[in-house]
């Protein structure tokens, strides 16, 4: 059983680029959910993919979004990146939207200069 | 005010300590969980709860839903229980989105 997958583990990108991040759900996991962790804090809920359809959404602006494919399996998109979006992105899958069992992947460092 | 609060925030204890970390939240929740983060950022799942106390080696963790607050506790500390440990609760709904507390910063010392 393979546990969640994130890449890359760390990214430096430049204000107003864009940016995708992958992650792959554990396996029997139909459900991934994002989150945004500023260093110093706890993780934010960004928004939740469960079977190709966004599930719910967090206080994240439009420039934020994602997709999940059919091996449920998921991207997080941020465009026009700002300073502010320098993060840790976690990734957590669940069985399904309303499991309470989540595995979360090692996550990705993103930073912007 | 946010919706769970950890306390303490730092803490630095010597190895072999018994180690308490309190959670205390202001919504309604399906579940709460405890979880572990080192540095790098991986979080590991170390409880979910919804009643009572459950224990895992030498980690325990109890909740009273009626206080709506939970704790972590760890026995025989060592320093490889030096991590960031995160209290989250799951409110229900269509995502049962996680709500995180801050965290608490755990170093213990040999």
């Amino acid at each position: 059983e393979t546990g969640v997958t994130q890449s890359p583990t760390h990214l430096i990108k430049t204000r107003g680029q864009q940016v995708t991040l992958r992650c792959s759900s554990q396996s029997g996991h139909n459900t991934v959910s994002w989150y945004q962790q500023a260093l110093g804090q706890g993780p934010q809920f960004i928004f939740q993919y469960y079977r190709e359809e966004e599930n719910g959404r967090g206080n994240f602006p439009p420039r934020f979004s994602g997709l999940q494919f059919p091996n449920y399996s998921s991207e997080l998109n941020v465009n026009a990146l700002e300073l502010d979006d320098s993060a840790l992105y976690l990734c957590a899958s669940s069985l399904n939207p309303t499991g309470y069992g989540y595995t979360f992947g090692s996550g990705t460092r993103l930073t912007v200069v | 005010k946010n919706e769970v609060e950890q306390s303490p925030q730092n803490l630095t204890a010597q190895e072999g300590e018994f180690i308490t970390i309190n959670c205390s939240y202001s919504v309604g929740i399906s579940a709460l969980h405890w979880l572990q983060q080192h540095p790098g950022g991986g979080i590991v799942s170390l409880f979910m709860l919804s009643s009572g106390k459950k224990k895992h080696g030498r980690l325990i963790a109890t909740i009273n839903i009626q206080e709506k607050h939970s704790s972590l506790h760890i026995t025989a500390s060592h320093p490889r229980d030096s991590a960031v440990y995160i209290c989250a609760v799951s409110g229900g709904g269509a995502t049962n989105k996680l709500i995180f507390g801050t965290g608490t910063l755990l170093a213990v010392q040999p």
